[in-house]
């Protein structure tokens, strides 16, 4: 079985302040990670995966990731924060070998203030 | 695009009612899920679907049942609707594990 821990209920951060939101997971097998957006009242979109090769992911709205498998980590990032990226972020992680259940974090609401 | 589509965004129930929540998806996706959103709790999977008439629970699946007759319609079904089942009920479909879900806009269900 796998889990993922999202230790950051909520970030308050500044617009154009860097912010990076932390994923962490558990797995006994190798696992596939995401990163989803939640905008108010809506369902969740894709925000970037990782499934193979380069480390570092890039993503939509000009965020990215990083897996780090020795850290069992996929911290998501952005170098300059807009008011519109406020919503809520979610971490999901799936096994490679099959099944395709998703395995979500608890969350993290982004607040961007003036 | 890949659409899912949930037939009402807000739904309110009485006590003890049978509720439909209803899923339909447009791009011959075997996979369907259904997940109930909770302040704090994230995401919990209730059922899920890999192929027409096919389904197995997920973590939380007592108080819910799953009906797929076509491959793309995934039915959620509260048998007695009760107030602990209150949540925001969100359907997702999706091709092999590599690329992720596509989501619905989600039902707000309030059950009094």
């Amino acid at each position: 079985a796998q889990s993922v821990t999202q230790l950051d209920s909520q970030v308050p951060v500044f617009e154009e302040a860097p912010v990076e939101l932390r994923c962490n997971y558990s797995s006994s097998v190798s696992v596939y990670l995401f990163w989803y957006v939640q905008y108010p009242n809506q369902g969740l979109q894709l925000l970037l995966k990782y499934l193979s090769g380069s480390t570092l992911v890039k993503g939509i709205n000009g965020f990215e990731a990083e897996f780090n498998k020795s850290q069992t980590s996929f911290h998501l990032r952005k170098p300059s924060v807009h008011i519109s990226d406020t919503a809520e972020y979610f971490c999901a992680v799936t096994p490679t070998g099959g099944g395709n259940k998703l395995t979500f974090g608890t969350g993290t609401q982004l607040k961007v203030e003036l | 695009d890949v659409k899912v589509t949930q037939s009402s965004r807000y739904l309110v129930k009485r006590t003890g009612e049978k509720v439909f929540l209803e899923c339909v998806q447009d791009m011959d996706h075997e996979n369907m899920f259904w997940y109930r959103q909770d302040p704090g709790l994230g995401l919990r999977l209730i059922y899920f679907s890999y192929d027409v008439k096919m389904k197995e629970k997920g973590d939380i699946p007592e108080g819910y049942s799953v009906s797929r007759e076509k491959k793309e319609r995934f039915s959620l079904i509260l048998e007695s609707a009760s107030t602990n089942q209150t949540s925001m009920y969100l359907c997702a479909s999706s091709l092999a594990g590599g690329y992720g879900y596509t989501f619905g806009s989600g039902t707000r269900l309030t059950v009094v």
